[in-house]
């Protein structure tokens, strides 16, 4: 069974970094799987942030691309995303789901539970 | 960036309904889209994928048509499990876009 789970600082100040962790329980990092971060600001619908590939490849929303770093800790098993420079429009609740192989690589089967971070001073 | 439409963004219906939600692309998108549900406070379902694929253990009463720049998610008959919010996804640009949610609430 499958099991994403996020974590990370639940405020942030204005002009800061963001940084959030997603844990991978129940399947290996380095399967041939994307692995994707979506998120959702409060009452509002959802928007794609990205995905990686276990190897470093990365596919960025354009409009957050200058702000956005992805990584993968293999021995940890753990997701990484950093945004930068945020403000009060990057409060939201950050997911990080697996998609699948190939042409279903952003097709998401997985979902952690949601991280909700607020921009606020 | 492919822009995606769905419509109605609310809707109400009841139990045992047939309830059909449309989303459209700004283009082409082939088959590239999938169907998630979203309940409140919780992370989004896939329900369907490559247009009209079933995700595994999703009930049948669900199901996907279309094609192009045009497509559908039906409920063949609506159950109280299933009032919640409806997002369809494009994945065939490298900028995967999702559409804006359709509410579907009791009447």
């Amino acid at each position: 069974q499958v099991q994403l789970q996020e974590s990370g600082p639940g405020l942030v100040k204005p002009s800061e970094t963001l940084s959030l962790t997603c844990a991978v329980f129940g399947a290996s990092i380095s399967s041939d799987n994307w692995w994707s971060w979506v998120r959702q600001p409060p009452g509002k619908g959802l928007e794609w942030i990205g995905e990686i590939y276990h190897t470093g490849g990365t596919n960025y929303n354009p409009s957050l691309k200058s702000r956005l770093i992805m990584s993968v800790d293999k021995s940890r098993q753990q997701l990484s995303l950093m945004l930068a420079s945020v403000t009060a429009a990057d409060t939201a609740v950050y997911y990080c789901a697996r998609g699948g192989t190939g042409t279903t690589s952003a097709v998401l089967a997985y979902w952690g539970q949601g991280a909700l971070v607020t921009v606020s001073s | 960036d492919i822009q995606m439409t769905q419509s109605p963004s609310t809707l109400s219906a009841s139990v045992g309904d047939r309830v059909t939600i449309t989303c459209r692309a700004s283009q082409s998108i082939n088959s590239w889209l999938a169907w998630y549900q979203q309940k409140p406070g919780k992370a989004p379902k896939l329900l369907i994928y490559k247009a009209s694929s079933l995700e595994s253990g999703v009930p049948s009463r669900f199901s996907g048509s279309g094609s192009g720049t045009e497509f559908t998610l039906t409920i063949s008959s609506l159950q109280p499990d299933d009032f919640a919010t409806y997002y369809c996804q494009q994945y065939h640009s490298s900028w995967r876009t999702f559409g804006q949610g359709t509410e579907v609430g009791i009447k």
